[in-house]
């Protein structure tokens, strides 16, 4: 139990639609990122957040987009779906001053785009 | 940019056994992180161990063990005693911590992966 809990669990969209998933952060853990990871691939970096901005950013598009909240929960945004877009969604909490603490991660959003 | 390759999409090991999983990783920074996670069918991402690069001693954990090779680039993940509950893909990840902002960022670079069986 890493105490990062994420909804939904599974969804299935529609081409074109767009998703928000839903991530809850460990308690004290104020920087929180988000990972996509594809059928047999490794996850791929998506975007960070800390104290509610945005502080890195993977190789996506600006359709990706994110939300931080006081209480560092967040939230990742994917307009205009795409095919490719079907993945598994991975948030991960950290604390700040990370020196090579642990990340704990969510048990993951299934997306599947139709 | 830092890569990350597993070579061996799939492995066995019988239980009780020993098992090795190799990394290789590509990187010009001197200081960074390199972890194993377990990802068993629950999808969940465990951290297995953790070996920061400035130490050269191998980092232990219980029946997990790396064999860290700085020079090299590689970073392998020895497994004593293989049971049951280790089937599940491994992936090796590296991080290079770096200001952004005034803050942190810790973005992780993952390899594709090895498929683990351990075979009653």
């Amino acid at each position: 139990e890493t105490g990062v809990t994420q909804s939904p669990t599974h969804l299935i969209k529609t081409r074109g639609q767009q998703v928000t998933l839903r991530c809850s952060s460990q308690s004290g853990h104020n920087t929180v990122s988000w990972y996509q990871q594809a059928l047999g691939q490794g996850p791929q970096f998506i975007f960070q957040y800390y104290r509610e901005e945005e502080n890195g950013r993977g190789n996506f598009p600006p359709r990706f987009s994110g939300l931080q909240f006081p209480n560092y929960s967040s939230e990742l945004n994917v307009n205009a779906l795409e095919l490719d877009d079907s993945a598994l969604y991975l948030c991960a909490s950290s604390p700040q001053g990370f020196g090579g603490n642990t990340i704990y991660f969510g048990e993951g959003s299934w997306l599947t785009v139709v | 940019a830092q890569t990350v390759t597993q070579s061996q999409p799939e492995m066995s090991v019988q239980e009780a056994e020993t098992v090795t999983l190799s990394c290789t990783y590509d990187t010009s920074e001197s200081n960074y992180y390199l972890f194993w996670y377990k990802q068993p069918p629950s999808r969940q991402m465990i951290l297995v161990i953790r070996q920061e690069a400035y130490k050269q001693q191998n980092a232990t954990e219980n029946r997990f063990s790396v064999n860290f090779q700085k020079a090299a680039k590689s970073f392998s993940l020895k497994i004593s005693d293989s049971q049951l509950g280790d089937t599940a893909m491994y992936f090796c990840a590296f991080m290079k911590p770096y200001s952004y902002s005034g803050a942190g960022s810790y973005q992780l670079t993952f390899g594709k992966g090895t498929k683990l069986s351990v075979i009653p």
